[in-house]
């Protein structure tokens, strides 16, 4: 079976672009959430989706969005981009929302700005 | 905001040796524990969820004890092997709707043939 699956796996974009990333969950995961991850730092949660629905969203501004659709597959906005959102975005999905559910990771999207 | 701390940052190892590392995090409102293995240029790769304060769980040479009353977590590699080197995070979840993950900034692990 197929695992999370994110593109692009890099792109470089230039300040002030937008860029939007794609996640396509684990066969039957309903729950997707977005984390970023900058050298030296463990991931930081982003957004979770679960069945179309925004259930959180991390301490980011409004240039992040995102959003689920029927299939389960995500996307990743980023507005107005700065330097500082170079990182890994890591997208992660599990089969369901409730606590001690292994959430599985891809392999993530390499965001470089500049 | 939870605050996870993990140690060492990093640690170098022979091949054959047991090691150890540490996650500490917040007692009070736990939910769960999830440890990750992370290996360059690979997805992190889930090893363990625990929730009980006393769980143990062990996958082959890997195993790792929960203390949800004191707030730590211990994860053990026996004999270590050179394809242990990774990099490995702990992540509590952080008990409001959305049950994310608040990670550490993991320890690297070296494992020298």
């Amino acid at each position: 079976d197929a695992g999370v699956t994110q593109s692009p796996t890099h792109l470089i974009k230039t300040r002030g672009q937008h860029v939007t990333l794609r996640c396509s969950p684990i066969s039957g995961h309903k729950s997707v959430s977005w984390y970023q991850q900058v050298l030296g730092q463990g991931p930081q949660f982003i957004f979770q989706y679960y069945e179309k629905e925004e259930r959180g969203r991390g301490n980011f501004p409004d240039r992040f969005s995102a959003r689920q659709f029927p299939n389960y597959s995500s996307e990743l906005n980023v507005n107005a981009l700065l330097l500082g959102d170079s990182a890994l975005y890591l997208c992660a999905s599990s089969s369901e929302t409730w606590s001690g559910n292994t959430i599985y990771f891809g392999e993530g999207s390499w965001l470089t700005v500049v | 905001i939870l605050n996870v701390e993990q140690s060492p940052q990093s640690l170098h190892v022979q091949e054959g040796d047991s090691t150890n590392f540490t996650c500490s995090f917040p007692s009070s409102n736990f939910y769960a524990l999830h440890w990750y293995r992370w290996e360059t240029a690979k997805s992190p790769e889930a090893l363990f969820v625990m929730t009980l304060n006393g769980d143990e769980k062990k996958k082959g040479r890997i195993s790792a004890t929960l203390n949800t009353k004191e707030g730590y977590s211990y994860l053990y590699i026996k004999g270590s092997q050179p394809e242990d080197s990774a990099t490995y995070l702990c992540a509590p979840e952080n008990p409001d709707s959305s049950y994310k993950l608040i990670f550490g900034s993991g320890t690297r692990l070296l494992v020298r043939p």
